[in-house]
Formats: C-alpha cells, sequence, structure tokens
C-alpha cells in the first residue's frame, strides 16, 4: 500500500508562513493528495487535496512536486487557531489508500 | 454543511458485550467510514462502504463488522468487545460522484470507547 511520511512535530511563530511536508514516494498515478487537520477533541477536517497542479483554497496552498513523491501543506500565515494535527493522505481509485498515519503536530508560538 | 454525527461521545463497555456505534451523515454521501485512533498509530481504517448493503475492508477488520441498511447511517459492531479494542472512533463520510472516493471526507466528532 502506499504510504505517507510526515516529522512527528514542528513549531511556527505566530503570522509566519509554515511549510508542512509529506513523502509519497509509492504514490500511484491515480491517487490523489489529501490533507486534514484535527483539533483537539475534535475529529479530522478536510484543508486541501490536490492530484498534480499545485492548489490553492481559503485556508492552505498545496505545491505538489514534479514526481507526485512529495508534497508540502503551506499556511501562508499561522495564527493560534492553526495549532493541530497535519495529516497528509493517499486516497486512490481502489479505496485501500486511506493511511493517516500519526501526521505533524504543529505548535504555532505567540 | 455537512453534518456527520455519532451516537454516543463517550462509552464504557464489558469485556464481551455486543456493541454498537452508530454514524449518520446528513448530505446524501454514498461512500462512508469507520477509523480508530490510537496514540502512536494515528487513525486505521476498519471498514467502508461506497453504497447501501456494501462494505470493503479496511486495514484492521479483525474483531469488528458493519451494516449499512441505509444510505445516511453506517453501524460498526464489536461482537465481542475486548480490552484491546478500547479507542476513539471516528466516522466519516464523502460523496461518490461517478462512484470515485476521492472526494473531501467530513469526519464525525468521534466515540471515545473504554472496554473494561
Amino acid at each position: 500500500d502506499a504510504k505517507t511520511t510526515q516529522p512527528n512535530s514542528m513549531e511556527s511563530n505566530e503570522e509566519e508562513p509554515v511549510h508542512l511536508p509529506c513523502n509519497h514516494s509509492t504514490i500511484s498515478g491515480t491517487d490523489y493528495i489529501h490533507w486534514y487537520r484535527q483539533l483537539p477533541s475534535q475529529g479530522p477536517e478536510y484543508v486541501i487535496h490536490g492530484l498534480t497542479s499545485n492548489v490553492n483554497n481559503r485556508m492552505a496552498s498545496l505545491a505538489i512536486a514534479e514526481d507526485r513523491k512529495s508534497s508540502t501543506l503551506i499556511l501562508h500565515r499561522a495564527t493560534l487557531r492553526d495549532a493541530a494535527v497535519y495529516y497528509c493522505i493517499l486516497i486512490g481509485d481502489t479505496g485501500n489508500q486511506f493511511y493517516f498515519g500519526t501526521g505533524t503536530s504543529l505548535t504555532v508560538i505567540p | 454543511d455537512v453534518k456527520v454525527t455519532q451516537s454516543s461521545r463517550y462509552l464504557v463497555k464489558r469485556t464481551g458485550e455486543k456493541v454498537f456505534l452508530e454514524c449518520v451523515q446528513d448530505m446524501d454521501h454514498e461512500n462512508m467510514f469507520w477509523y480508530r485512533q490510537d496514540p502512536g498509530l494515528g487513525l486505521r481504517l476498519i471498514y467502508f462502504s461506497y453504497d447501501v448493503k456494501m462494505k470493503e475492508k479496511g486495514d484492521i477488520p479483525e474483531g469488528y463488522s458493519v451494516s449499512r441498511e441505509k444510505k445516511e447511517r453506517f453501524s460498526l459492531i464489536l461482537e465481542s468487545a475486548s480490552t484491546n479494542q478500547t479507542s476513539m472512533y471516528l466516522c466519516a463520510s464523502s460523496s461518490g460522484t461517478s462512484g470515485t472516493i476521492q472526494e473531501t471526507q467530513y469526519f464525525g466528532p468521534g466515540t471515545r470507547l473504554l472496554v473494561l
């Protein structure tokens, strides 16, 4: 199964950009890259997803490497509310790649 | 807004009991999922369903079964609860436009199950 690897934790200062990396070297051509985040005592919530091209939405940007073996979630200005665990997952046509792993715990320092 | 609700936030059961965890979504989504979340292991997929009465095993289906009799409801069943099934259980749903499963997943708040 294609899986993802992420750093266990990262820190950022408030109002600075944050780049959260994810490696997915065994990604297949039909796998979408999804990012979710989980605030304390809540279920995960969707952040962004993409297939090949970089994507932007109101929450974040997603930069996908040309070979698709890695991606980076970009929070342009971290706020205290962005402190959460961020998960990078692959979702493919067969449905057998919902691997969330342990994600990256982001701490935002005031 | 999509709403995914789970029948209980906290549940305490005894070893050997049959446990039902219920999940309901109100957005007419085709796909529904059950995960468990444990410290150090992240979220792991137990089962998912892409249509009524259809189910697929995830990574850790052993000790669990599921039921999807209606589109909006997906139940997780622990036939004989064991202490190693103490965990946080999360339900999610997504639309399955054109039979795909790549759509955004919407999660419920979770059920924290303690098996004594």
